[in-house]
């Protein structure tokens, strides 16, 4: 989606390792989210931000980790606690929490 | 456990008629409903948004909410080939417990065939 960019569109991670996806955002919006989606299933909520330097857990949180240290920017590490990593992550984000929320075109995470 | 139900189908309609997708939730503070489109190995892409009992229309499709039943539908009229997608539906609960937070439905896949 225009303003939103999420990166890389692909990618592998090895056993043990901790890997980041990126999301940016350039429209100013103040609401951040990060969804996983496994095949056949809708998405599931991992972390949200309604501000900068605040997030706040999702439904599925363990193993993964969020920063928001910029407004435009709200990071996902994959630790190596999650066990089974492999999913489409999405951003998402909102101008405001009662607005609707677009998605960025998300990243592939796979296991090597 | 809040839950948004969708049959996943495939739901199979001919080209040029009227494809209709439901989905039902279980938490009644839910007061704001979206349907968002999501092509194979895309991100899902909002279609319609929808806030209040009755319908809502734009261009060919068209939102109905019924919060007493806890149902919402989508129609899609004249439904072209372009329209085979995965059709997500989301659910929000607003007001002072207002996180932003959607709950999805696992999403139906309409065919549309020429």
């Amino acid at each position: 989606d225009g303003g939103i960019t999420q990166s890389p569109k692909y990618l592998f991670r090895k056993e043990g390792q901790n890997v980041t996806l990126s999301c940016e955002q350039n429209l100013n919006h103040d609401a951040m989210y990060w969804y996983r989606q496994d095949p056949g299933q809708g998405l599931r909520l991992i972390y949200y931000s309604q501000i900068v330097n605040d997030f706040q857990k999702g439904d599925i949180a363990e193993g993964y980790s969020v920063s928001r240290e910029k407004k435009e920017s709200f990071p996902l590490t994959v630790t190596s606690a999650q066990k089974n990593p492999t999913a489409f992550y999405l951003c998402a984000i909102s101008d405001r929490r009662n607005q609707p929320q677009h998605f960025g075109d998300g990243t592939r995470l796979s296991i090597l | 456990q809040k839950e948004v139900e969708q049959n996943s189908g495939p739901l199979s309609v001919p080209e040029g008629a009227i494809a209709s997708l439901n989905c039902t939730y279980s938490d009644r503070g839910s007061q704001s409903f979206f349907w968002y489109r999501q092509y194979s190995g895309k991100s899902p892409e909002l279609i319609m948004s929808i806030y209040s009992n009755g319908d809502k229309e734009d261009g060919r499709f068209t939102a109905q909410l019924n919060k007493a039943s806890q149902y919402v539908s989508l129609l899609i009229r004249d439904s072209q080939p372009s329209d085979s997608a995965t059709y997500l539906c989301a659910t929000r609960v607003d007001g002072s417990g207002n996180t932003g937070k959607l709950i999805f439905g696992q999403g139906t896949t309409l065919q549309v065939k020429p």
